[in-house]
């Protein structure tokens, strides 16, 4: 069975430093991966997804994700945070042939400070 | 381009009380989910469809019932509502699922749901 870990679940960085979101996924089979984000009093917005393509995912709004096999971690990375990343992000795989269903983990909300 | 719409955004219900969450999108996309977010949680799947006339229950469907007459519609029901479906319920849609896991969902805005 397919899940995710978010081993952060809050972080808090000032303004214009990176931004480093911690994701490990455990799938018996080759995962798609995603990062989604949740603004306050909003839906998800997809971030980026990795499907087995390139191992190095860039995504909107300046964040990446790298794909480590060997250590089973998808973190989301941004070299400089801006206030209106502020949200919460969650780390997600796709559970296999079961009908496209999302198996979420459990988010990490971000703050930035000025 | 609308996207996925829910509507109501909030409402309040007494227990016992039942309506129906709307869910629509214009994407003809053929997947279609319905979720619940509780607090410090991630969402949960309640029910989903895989097209029109076909649903299938998610990890926790107990307490709601959901039907797809159309490929745009996606309505949520609770039939006599009860403390422990006070949640913020979220609808999404896909392209595709089984067999092409790799397509994102597309989320609505939310339905914010508390009972009293």
């Amino acid at each position: 069975a397919q899940s995710v870990t978010q081993l952060d679940s809050h972080v808090s960085v000032s303004e214009g430093t990176p931004v480093l979101l911690r994701c490990n996924y455990s799938s018996s089979y080759s995962p798609s991966l995603f990062w989604y984000v949740q603004h306050p009093n909003k839906g998800l917005q997809l971030l980026l997804k990795y499907t087995s393509a390139a191992t190095l995912v860039k995504g909107i709004n300046g964040f990446e994700a790298e794909f480590k096999k060997s250590e089973t971690s998808f973190h989301l990375t941004k070299p400089s945070a801006h206030m209106s990343d502020a949200a919460e992000y969650f780390c997600v795989v796709t559970a296999y042939n079961q009908g496209g269903k999302l198996i979420f983990g459990q988010g990490t909300e971000l703050s930035v400070k000025p | 381009n609308a996207g996925v719409t829910q509507t109501p955004k909030f409402r309040i219900l007494k227990i016992g009380q039942s309506m129906t969450l709307q869910c629509a999108q214009d994407m003809n996309h053929n997947y279609m989910y319905w979720y619940r977010q509780d607090p410090g949680m991630g969402l949960k799947l309640i029910y989903y469809s895989v097209g029109a006339g076909i649903t299938d229950k998610g990890e926790v469907p107990n307490g709601y019932n959901v039907s797809r007459s159309t490929t745009e519609d996606f309505p949520l029901r609770l039939e006599l509502a009860a403390p422990s479906q006070t949640s913020v319920y979220f609808c999404a849609s896909s392209h595709a699922g089984q067999g092409t896991s790799n397509q994102p969902q597309h989320f609505g805005d939310g339905t914010r749901l508390s009972i009293l």
